[in-house]
């Protein structure tokens, strides 16, 4: 089946430093990735989708310049939180679709905290 | 946009009872997916079922798109079902795959 891997799976970062989460569609391309974000015992939001080949489309509230999703190729994502505050400390985690296919699977997650 | 509710919020069950957790949504959906999330975070799909009823061992489900509600049965249940069940959905106005999250329902199941 569809298998999507996200890297790193936790990470921790010194507020002020950016840093770069990659998802990746294993084994089918992906032309439509989705960023979610879900901090404590909440549900998960969407942040962004990202477009392979053009700009991502970013939901109300989120900022652009803040988290910056490059989509370069069929099979990879790449979602960097620059500036990074302590308000930024969640879970993230990514999804992707295979083509002619309506079920999104999601990679495991990216955990981040921001000191 | 589309409004997802799950209920109940929260749920303790002891092992072997089955249990119904429920999903409603305001408008019509091209997707609906359960989701079960580990304690690690990971999102486990269970169902894709836009509508119908479908079977996978000791978990069923059924969603009535008429009526805009899903339901997941949990039957016998174990220690390791305890986790966050999510209900998604998408709907045809959105972009195609954007699934919308309900808050879930925490699942406990005691020994």
């Amino acid at each position: 089946g569809a298998v999507v891997s996200q890297h790193p799976s936790w990470v921790i970062c010194k507020s002020g430093t950016s840093v770069k989460i990659e998802c990746r569609s294993l084994d089918f391309q992906a032309t439509t990735m989705f960023w979610y974000r879900q901090f404590p015992k909440q549900s998960l939001m969407l942040m962004a989708t990202s477009n392979e080949g053009s700009k991502a489309t970013y939901e109300q509230g989120v900022e652009k310049d803040k988290f910056l999703i490059n989509h370069a190729s069929l099979t990879l994502s790449t979602l960097t939180v620059t500036s990074a505050h302590p308000e930024d400390s969640s879970f993230y985690i990514c999804s992707a679709r295979n083509s002619g296919a309506n079920v999104l699977t999601f990679g495991a997650g990216s955990r981040l905290t921001v000191l | 946009g589309i409004q997802v509710e799950q209920s109940p919020p929260d749920l303790i069950l002891q092992e072997g009872a089955n249990s119904t957790l429920r999903c409603n949504f305001s408008d019509s959906v091209n997707n609906l997916q359960w989701f079960h999330q580990n304690p690690w975070g990971q999102l486990i799909n269970l169902f894709y079922i836009p509508s119908g009823t479908k079977q996978n061992g000791r978990l069923s489900a059924t969603t009535v798109a008429t009526e805009r509600y899903s339901l997941l049965y949990i039957s016998s249940s174990q220690t390791t079902d305890s986790g966050v069940y999510f209900c998604a959905v998408s709907g045809y106005g959105g972009s195609q795959g954007n699934l919308i999250f309900g808050k879930g329902t925490k699942l406990s199941v005691k020994p």
